[in-house]
């Protein structure tokens, strides 16, 4: 098993630029989510989905859109980049029930000029 | 609100020395919880969880956390810390499968 693959690995924008972020697990996760890592802020959640066509709003949501079509792929939309989307980003998996950890990706590295 | 705190930032600890980095969680009922590692430049790593049971729970690389529902706690301890200990640490909660929230990490430092 691959686990939870993400690309790019490092991504630089012009602000205004739009781009995806791409995230795919092959473990048969129910549940997927992306989070921004910044200094001192921890991992804060952005969106999550808690299957295919079901995804819902994290705790700092604005300026991304994302999507669920299928089980495996969970792309992470930045409609108009903006230098304070400058972070980076992790995608993790877990199946939905029980006491289960999250699986993480290796993570993208954005920078928003 | 639900919240995960962790009130120390940075630790450093020389090697060898016991370490225990504390961690506080503030929700209406007991979440799971997890304490994760981050290298350098490198994703999250499972330490260790808590759902039930035993409140002591063993983990990787020599790492234990004993969960305290009083103290609203699940502290994270090494015995003695080696130099490749030096990472973030991050604990985590999740309020039954809907709302995995991390807090905000305390780095590790190792002095030689």
């Amino acid at each position: 098993n691959a686990g939870v693959t993400q690309t790019p690995k490092f991504q630089v924008l012009k602000t205004g630029q739009s781009m995806t972020l791409q995230c795919a697990q092959d473990m048969n996760h129910e549940y997927m989510s992306w989070y921004r890592q910044d200094p001192g802020m921890g991992l804060r959640l952005i969106h999550y989905s808690v299957g295919a066509g079901i995804t819902d709003q994290g705790e700092v949501p604005n300026g991304y859109n994302v999507s669920r079509s299928t089980t495996e792929d969970f792309p992470l939309r930045l409609l108009s980049a903006a230098p304070s989307q400058t972070s980076v980003y992790f995608c993790a998996s877990k199946e939905i029930s029980g006491a289960n950890e999250q699986f993480f990706g290796p993570g993208t590295r954005l920078t928003v000029l | 609100a639900q919240s995960v705190t962790q009130p120390d930032i940075h630790i450093t600890v020389s090697e060898g020395a016991s370490l225990e980095l504390r961690c506080n969680y503030s929700y209406g009922a007991t979440p799971y919880l997890f304490w994760y590692v981050q290298s350098p430049g490198q994703g999250l790593q499972l330490l260790l969880k808590y759902f039930s049971g035993d409140t002591l729970v063993q983990g990787i690389k020599g790492f234990e956390a004993e969960f305290k529902r009083s103290q609203s706690s699940f502290n994270l301890r090494k015995p003695s810390v080696h130099w490749s200990d030096a990472a973030e640490y991050f604990c985590a909660a999740d309020n039954y499968g809907q709302n995995f929230v991390f807090g905000p990490g305390t780095r590790l430092s190792v002095l030689p």
